[in-house]
């Protein structure tokens, strides 16, 4: 595997329910996100972790709980999620001083 | 607060026509400008980049200039195909540079489909 990797790909949950999706940078990157996209509205930074500590919370309800085990997996705990949580979440590591950040391919939830 | 506003979409283009997708910007520094492209069903890649006045980025046909007189950076194609169907984002990041720890503010998005 090469790149960033995201599993799962789709997830539709309840609001009872608790899920948690995983990201994997295989690029040696020490800094990961995590990223809301919904329709017709700007990217959402979510969280941001460097070297393992979380650097960022931009006021992300308590519902999403972030997890860095290590520099190279990051994982978002999802609980009593709300409809409008539906979403693509989408996560991203960096590296370099050009501020570049390579994506994963999304997880499409839908809370039901 | 740092802001991006790019056009809104969708925009319909037939083959081999120029494409224009406007993008300006708002910022309390000297930020890099970004393109990212996202492809059905697929993560966001970065498209070019530009990092200073004058600057002009370029990747797979594409071209933007970093305008700080006007604070835009429209992003430019001579002669679309269909595989540039995509939705695309303008972004900055407005830091200095502290390692790893790069943010990066988004504009909504341009769908684009390109039609044979």
């Amino acid at each position: 595997e090469t790149g960033v990797t995201q599993t799962p790909r789709h997830l539709v949950m309840g609001m009872t329910n608790k899920k948690s999706l995983k990201c994997e940078q295989h690029l040696g990157h020490n800094a990961m996100y995590w990223y809301k996209q919904s329709a017709k509205k700007p990217l959402e930074l979510m969280f941001v972790y460097n070297f393992k500590e979380q650097t960022e919370n931009n006021s992300v309800p308590s519902r999403f709980s972030p997890e860095c085990p290590n520099s190279s997996h990051l994982f978002l705990h999802l609980h009593t999620l709300q409809p409008e949580d539906s979403a693509l979440y989408l996560c991203a590591s960096s590296q370099d001083v050009a501020y570049e950040q390579y994506f994963g391919p999304g997880t499409r939830l839908t809370v039901t | 607060g740092d802001s991006v506003t790019q056009m809104e979409g969708p925009v319909t283009l037939s083959e081999e026509a120029f494409l224009t997708i406007n993008c300006t910007y708002t910022a309390t520094g000297y930020p890099s400008l970004f393109w990212y492209v996202q492809y059905p069903g697929e993560g966001l890649q970065l498209l070019l980049k530009a990092t200073k006045a004058d600057d002009k980025g370029s990747n797979k046909g594409f071209e933007a200039t970093y305008r700080k007189e006007t604070t835009s950076f429209h992003l430019e194609k001579g002669s679309v195909q269909v595989s540039d169907s995509a939705v695309y984002f303008c972004a900055l990041s407005d830091l200095p540079s502290n390692f790893g720890n790069e943010k990066l503010t988004f504009g909504t998005g341009t769908r684009l489909t390109i039609i044979p």
